[in-house]
């Protein structure tokens, strides 16, 4: 597996709080994304960054913001969850002059909202 | 915008039986296509891409750009091929991937 690691890999929070997600690559890609995985909807992009402090919103931004202050680490950060935000959260990396296009994806992190 | 339509949810074969996944696309532009996928427990990873033109795990897929499609397939299907398989889509200058909904592709002993 690529250096792509994910944390927490589990968590089970309450509706209304704040929650942060970690992705960190010890790959030194330029690309990072967050997607939400869920039955019937696929993969779908929540945000992504092409660079340090870059970001730009996917096609299920609302609810989710993003920072990248370094290369290595993505937050992805619900701000007040809610209960449709209950999902399995993937970051992935990706870098065109090093693996071509190819996008490589850490283990995810299973979010419960209550 | 960019959109992967992936028909079938759920896709039964017996072992041995030819498997094809379908993808279609819409994009205006020149489309670079993947199909990736997740076995059970495992990350997501890629299978293959159309740029290359490769065959992975017996499993081939042609870009059709007349039918907007880029369907995966296998002559003769395994039970290690039972997986997840989502079809992909990368657009703009910033790398941006769209996925399809997937495919749950069982392969019944």
């Amino acid at each position: 597996d690529a250096g792509i690691t994910q944390s927490p890999r589990h968590k089970v929070t309450e509706t209304g709080t704040p929650v942060t997600l970690r992705c960190h690559q010890t790959e030194n890609h330029r690309y990072m994304y967050w997607y939400r995985q869920d039955p019937g909807h696929g993969l779908r992009l929540i945000h992504y960054s092409y660079g340090v402090k870059d970001t730009d919103k996917g096609e299920v931004s609302d609810g989710y913001s993003v920072s990248r202050s370094k290369t290595e680490d993505f937050l992805l950060t619900l701000e007040s969850a809610t209960s449709s935000q209950t999902s399995v959260y993937f970051c992935a990396i990706s870098d065109r002059h090093t693996t071509g296009n190819e996008q490589f994806f850490g283990p995810g992190t299973r979010l419960t909202v209550l | 915008a960019q959109r992967v339509t992936q028909p079938e949810k759920l896709l039964s074969v017996f072992k041995g039986a030819p498997v094809e996944l379908k993808c279609n696309y819409s994009y205006s532009g020149s489309p670079e296509l993947f199909w990736y996928v997740q076995y059970s427990r495992q990350r997501l990873q890629l299978l293959l891409r159309h740029i290359s033109r490769e065959s992975i795990k017996g499993f081939t897929a042609d870009l059709n750009k007349g039918e907007t499609s880029f369907h995966l397939k296998k002559p003769f299907a395994q039970e290690e091929d039972s997986a997840m398989y989502y079809c992909a889509l990368l657009s703009g200058g910033y790398q941006k991937v769209t996925f399809g909904t997937g495919t749950k592709l069982q392969v019944i002993p």
